[in-house]
């Protein structure tokens, strides 16, 4: 069936990186645009960042612009998020979503979410 | 940025009854508007999207209205198992793309 499992996450020091990775099976991975959101209690659910089905392009939300990388292996059905210079703010869940129809759309399909934590 | 705003943001009802869920946009997004359904634990789940179309294998006591500003998502008799968190999200302007902060329905 369609799936996406996300894993990576942790408990991390501000200031450290960490990789979260979201692996599709059950569809042509290749032909869909990909995105990372995050949801806390305080902030809801906030979109981090997206990336083309052939990886030619990627956008980022303001608040992780210039820390944080998306990027993907079509022959692996993986998708990555590279999280550098994490905040105490960055902690959340983080999810990946399928976007049915290039970046273009609705997510229809998430994965279960990956735990990410920073804390000193 | 497209600010979206649900309201109410806590509304509690009785199973059977009809409920109407309003979300509202900044500025214009056509139709470019999904709702999703959270429920504790589990991830978001795409019900709507182009502001009336239901995904793949959604009820139809589930229905989305509204265009530009203004969207309404309905639920004709609520069952047990649509209590949740709803979002709605905007599509037409990004980035970014953003959510609504969640209208949460109880049971009463």
């Amino acid at each position: 069936q369609v799936q996406l499992v996300e894993s990576g996450g942790g408990v991390v020091q501000p200031g450290k990186s960490l990789r979260l990775s979201c692996e599709a099976s059950g569809f042509t991975f290749s032909s869909n645009g990909m995105h990372w959101i995050r949801q806390t209690p305080g902030r809801g659910l906030e979109w981090v960042a997206v990336i083309y089905s052939d990886g030619s392009d990627q956008f980022y939300a303001d608040s992780v612009k210039g820390r944080f990388t998306i990027s993907r292996d079509n022959p692996k059905n993986t998708l990555f998020l590279q999280m550098n210079s994490l905040r105490v703010e960055d902690t959340a869940v983080y999810y990946c979503a399928r976007d049915p129809v290039g970046v273009s759309d609705a997510f229809d399909i998430w994965g279960q979410g990956t735990m990410v934590t920073v804390s000193s | 940025e497209i600010v979206m705003t649900q309201s109410p943001v806590t509304l509690s009802v009785s199973p059977g009854e009809r409920v109407t869920l309003a979300c509202r946009a900044s500025q214009s997004v056509g139709s470019s508007l999904a709702w999703y359904q959270q429920k504790p634990g589990q991830a978001p789940r795409l019900l709507i999207y182009g502001a009336s179309t239901r995904a793949t294998g959604i009820p139809a006591r589930f229905s989305g209205s509204g265009s530009g500003t203004d969207f309404t998502l309905t639920i004709s008799s609520l069952q047990s198992e649509d209590f949740a968190v709803y979002y709605c999200q905007q599509y037409k302007n990004w980035p970014p793309y953003t959510f609504g902060q969640g209208t949460k329905l109880e049971i009463k």
